[in-house]
């Protein structure tokens, strides 16, 4: 029962670099999210995309892009990172929308910009 | 913009006791909330939804939500040491996202 998988689970950047974490799933979800988590703060959404090939930003997209080419994976992509992306990633997924959105989480990325 | 307010805690209770844990949300139209617990440098896990108003009971827990007073509430009773933890509550509008609490950090000590 692999669930949602993310790699790296820890990532040390210099300001300025690129970096992508990978997001699968292998649960067969249409719905999947991406969010940071500040300490002593809930999440943020950053982006979700609905299915392959559709995406939309959430409440804190600025300095993030994504893709979705296929159902099991969501990568997110940091361009010129900056020390305000230091912070804890969770990738999400759900096999519904609405009332079942039931998400099931990553075990998150760690992420300092130094 | 949806809010969800949680007061951030802690929230210590003895062991055998009960905790009560609250959240209130802004948006009228929310149809479902979820309870999520997060364990110190862990991701979020699902304890608890509810959709509807009244009680929803599943073994030590009990979600309940009161729509009319946008609030809705978990329940620990007999608290144990290894349910000390932060409980995000998260709401759904009906669309594909979910709003989250900042959460409530649970302490029971033994």
């Amino acid at each position: 029962n692999a669930g949602v998988t993310q790699t790296p689970k820890f990532r040390i950047l210099k300001i300025g670099q690129s970096m992508t974490l990978q997001c699968a799933q292998d649960m067969n979800h249409n719905y999947m999210y991406w969010y940071r988590q500040d300490p002593g703060m809930g999440l943020k959404l950053i982006y979700y995309s609905v299915g392959a090939g559709i995406t939309d930003k959430g409440e804190v997209p600025n300095g993030y892009n994504v893709s979705r080419s296929t159902t099991e994976d969501f990568p997110l992509r940091l361009e010129l990172a900056a020390p305000s992306q230091t912070s804890v990633y969770f990738c999400a997924s759900s096999g519904d929308s609405g009332a079942k959105n039931i998400q099931y989480f990553g075990a998150g990325t760690r992420l300092s910009v130094l | 913009q949806k809010e969800v307010e949680q007061n951030s805690g802690p929230l210590s209770v003895p062991e055998g006791a009960i905790a009560s844990l609250n959240c209130t949300y802004s948006d009228r139209g929310s149809q479902s909330f979820f309870w999520y617990r997060q364990y110190s440098g862990k991701s979020p896990e699902l304890i608890m939804s509810i959709y509807s108003n009244g009680d929803k009971e599943d073994g030590r827990f009990t979600a309940q939500l009161n729509k009319a007073s946008q609030y809705v509430s978990l329940l620990i009773r007999d608290s144990q040491p290894s349910d000390s933890a932060t409980y995000l509550c998260a709401v759904s509008s009906g669309y594909s996202t979910l709003t989250f609490g900042k959460g409530t950090m649970l302490l029971v000590s033994p």
